[in-house]
């Protein structure tokens, strides 16, 4: 399952809005998370599931979306959510296909 | 706390071999499956492999197909990735997670691998 993010880069001011997309190139169903990572820290679940907030993640992070298309919004854009976010597929195959990861999609400072 | 922490990277040269250790405390690691992803400079992450509770089954990438073996030892809390026949791609920090239904909640702070002669 091959996996697409867009836009490769978003850039916004803090305050805004951010809208990320990513597609799946067959259904996935819910089998969907998205992580943050920032330079030389562990990357950090946000959501899965496709809408489950994980553990601690502040409630201007959402997720939506089934199936092939999902988005990641972040309402009102902090200083500290400047990162690269990636999302990743699970969905359980009765084979060997792998989990895979998108290409990310970078939120930096307009 | 969840921790997990991984060790045995370095330099080696291509074609060469690797042991990567990832040790886990905080939780029961006998409970779950484990995962390796890794970050290859200016790019994505990337999944790697995954191993299930007793170490049964597992799951790879092409990439790193019929090279790399995922082990563990539940005994040790510990979790293996061996490496062989290293590629100059396969440079990358490579990070530990635990596997919960597919998504990653835990992650290690990840080792560099760099492949170079």
């Amino acid at each position: 399952i091959v996996m697409t993010q867009s836009p490769a880069t978003l850039s916004v001011s803090p305050g805004e809005r951010a809208t990320l997309s990513c597609r799946a190139s067959q259904s996935v169903a819910n089998n969907l998370a998205w992580y943050q990572h920032k330079p030389g820290q562990a990357p950090r679940l946000l959501i899965y599931g496709a809408s489950t907030r994980a553990t601690g993640i502040p409630a201007r992070f959402s997720g939506s979306g089934s199936g092939t298309e999902f988005t990641l919004t972040i309402s009102s854009l902090q200083s500290e959510d400047f990162a690269v976010y990636y999302c990743q597929q699970y969905k359980p195959q009765y084979n060997d296909w792998p989990f895979t990861f998108g290409p990310g999609t970078r939120v930096d400072l307009q | 706390e969840v921790q997990l922490v991984e060790s045995g990277g370095g330099l080696v040269q291509p074609g060469g071999s690797l042991r990567l250790s990832c040790v886990a405390s905080g939780f029961s690691f006998s409970d779950y499956w484990m995962t390796w992803v890794r970050q290859a400079p200016g790019k994505g992450l990337e999944w790697m492999a995954n191993i299930n509770h007793d170490g049964s089954e597992t799951k790879y990438v092409d990439s790193v197909k019929g090279r790399f073996t995922v082990s563990r030892d539940n005994a040790e809390d510990s979790l293996y990735l061996q490496m062989t026949n290293l590629r100059v791609e396969d440079t990358a920090i490579y990070y530990c997670a635990r596997d919960d239904y597919g998504d990653l909640p835990h992650w290690g702070q990840g080792i560099l691998v760099t492949v170079s002669s």
